[in-house]
């Protein structure tokens, strides 16, 4: 799977749009982006993921690049809940196993603040 | 509701004391996998299952067995639990194949202190 790279912590007022950037230079054709966060030490939620189009849902929204190098997470109106670490992940979609794997980097903490 | 379900959440053992972890799914998934989180190493795959009785190494499967006699059930066994197995474990599940019904949905956690 591509490497991804994500600042480690950012900040943003509660109520004001996070935005979550995402680097995946050598992802490829058959390699999705996936997102997910945890809260503490809970287990990982899923968010969201995409494959080369934007895509929207209840809780967030995905925007990739054309050249798909890059994505930015977006959390329309970010409340104290929504603390926690973010992680973007490129995964490929395979019929075995293997295409199941999850690899975790070390996500970008969010912080919301009043 | 569509839960993966661990047991025990918390746990402190002795080193040598042979202890499982289960972990259940209601969402008839094929796939079923372990993790462990620690600090500074991040989520890393310990064991994973296509389907019953089809099981395979992850990253670091040293001390742990698996086993999936039943669909629904992922047990992790730690045979002689070492002081390095404290450790924060997650249970994860996910139909197989392409597309977005393959999303994997993680259990909350179970947290194992070795002694």
């Amino acid at each position: 799977d591509a490497k991804t790279t994500q600042p480690p912590s950012m900040d943003c007022a509660e109520g004001r749009a996070a935005n979550l950037p995402c680097n995946h230079s050598t992802i490829s054709g058959n390699e999705y982006v996936y997102w997910y966060r945890q809260i503490h030490s809970q287990g990982p939620q899923y968010i969201i993921h995409g494959l080369k189009n934007n895509e929207t849902n209840e809780m967030a929204s995905l925007i990739i690049t054309e050249d798909r190098k890059s994505s930015t997470l977006i959390l329309p109106h970010a409340t104290l809940r929504d603390t926690a670490v973010y992680y973007c992940i490129v995964r490929v979609m395979l019929l075995t196993g293997g295409g199941n794997k999850l690899t975790f980097g070390t996500g970008t903490q969010l912080k919301v603040e009043l | 509701e569509a839960q993966v379900t661990q047991n025990p959440r918390y746990l402190i053992t002795v080193t040598g004391k042979k202890l499982t972890v289960t972990c259940s799914q209601n969402m008839n998934h094929e796939y079923m996998s372990w993790y462990r989180q620690d600090p500074g190493l991040g989520l890393r795959q310990i064991y994973y299952s296509m389907n019953v009785e089809v099981t395979d190494k992850g990253d670091v499967p040293e001390g742990y067995k698996v086993s999936r006699k039943e669909k629904r059930n992922f047990p992790l066994i730690l045979e002689s639990p070492s002081p390095n197995q404290t450790s924060l474990y997650f249970c994860a599940s996910s139909f197989v194949g392409q597309g977005a019904g393959n999303t994997i949905y993680f259990g909350e956690g179970s947290w194992l202190t070795v002694v």
